[in-house]
């Protein structure tokens, strides 16, 4: 049973591109999440899916950021426009319940 | 809002010590606690979830306390052992949404061979 795979584990963009983020979550989860660590900071929330709706949005940026759970696929986390502010550790967790979350290796978003 | 402090920030101690990483929370209003260790490169794993009526979890050599009255976790690592060498992280769930962990800034932890 594969964990939660996220890719791609660095992803390096000039700023005013669009970044593509890929979670894919364990085997039978239908609660994906996505949060965001910036440098030196701890871990923030940013939006909570499940297969096909988004839950809670709260804290995703308004401007720029998307998310999206697809009845088939991976969960997809868009970033448009990129600037500097958004090179962080993007983490994707899953759960079964929505309680224990199993967290991904994240993937490491560097804006140039 | 909750704020989430963790003591010590770092800490080095050579290999077969018993270890205690402590965590406090402002806000007892708590749906549950985490407990996780970040590897450099190796994202995130969950180690121990107490429920906010439960005291204690243990696997293996790890145990967590929770105290949600007085606001405080704590981590025990028995027989610590180099492989245990990460960043601990504490981060308890809201009541309303259990998914808004607030981390806290972690431990960094360094067992010496």
């Amino acid at each position: 049973n594969a964990g939660v795979m996220q890719n791609p584990r660095h992803l390096v963009r000039r700023r005013g591109q669009e970044a593509r983020l890929r979670c894919s979550p364990m085997k039978g989860h239908s609660h994906v999440y996505w949060y965001r660590q910036l440098p030196e900071e701890g871990l923030k929330f940013m939006v909570y899916l499940q297969k096909e709706n988004i839950i809670d949005e709260s804290g995703m940026p308004k401007e720029r950021f998307s998310a999206e759970f697809p009845k088939e696929g991976p969960s997809i986390l868009r970033i448009q426009q990129v600037v500097r502010g958004d090179s962080a550790a993007y983490f994707c967790a899953s759960s079964l319940t929505g309680a224990k979350m199993f967290f991904g290796s994240g993937t490491q978003l560097s804006v140039l | 809002k909750q704020e989430v402090t963790q003591i010590p920030a770092a800490l080095s101690v050579p290999e077969g010590e018993n270890l205690v990483l402590n965590c406090s929370f402002t806000d007892s209003a708590i749906y549950n606690l985490q407990w996780f260790r970040q590897d450099p490169g190796k994202g995130l794993t969950s180690l121990l979830l107490i429920q906010s009526s439960q005291r204690e979890q243990t696997s293996g050599r790890l145990n967590a306390s929770l105290d949600k009255s007085s606001g405080r976790s704590t981590l025990y690592i028995a027989a610590s052992q180099p492989g245990d060498s990460a960043t601990y992280l504490c981060a308890p769930g809201t009541t309303n949404s259990n998914y808004q962990l607030i981390w806290g800034a972690g431990t960094k932890l360094i067992i010496k061979p």
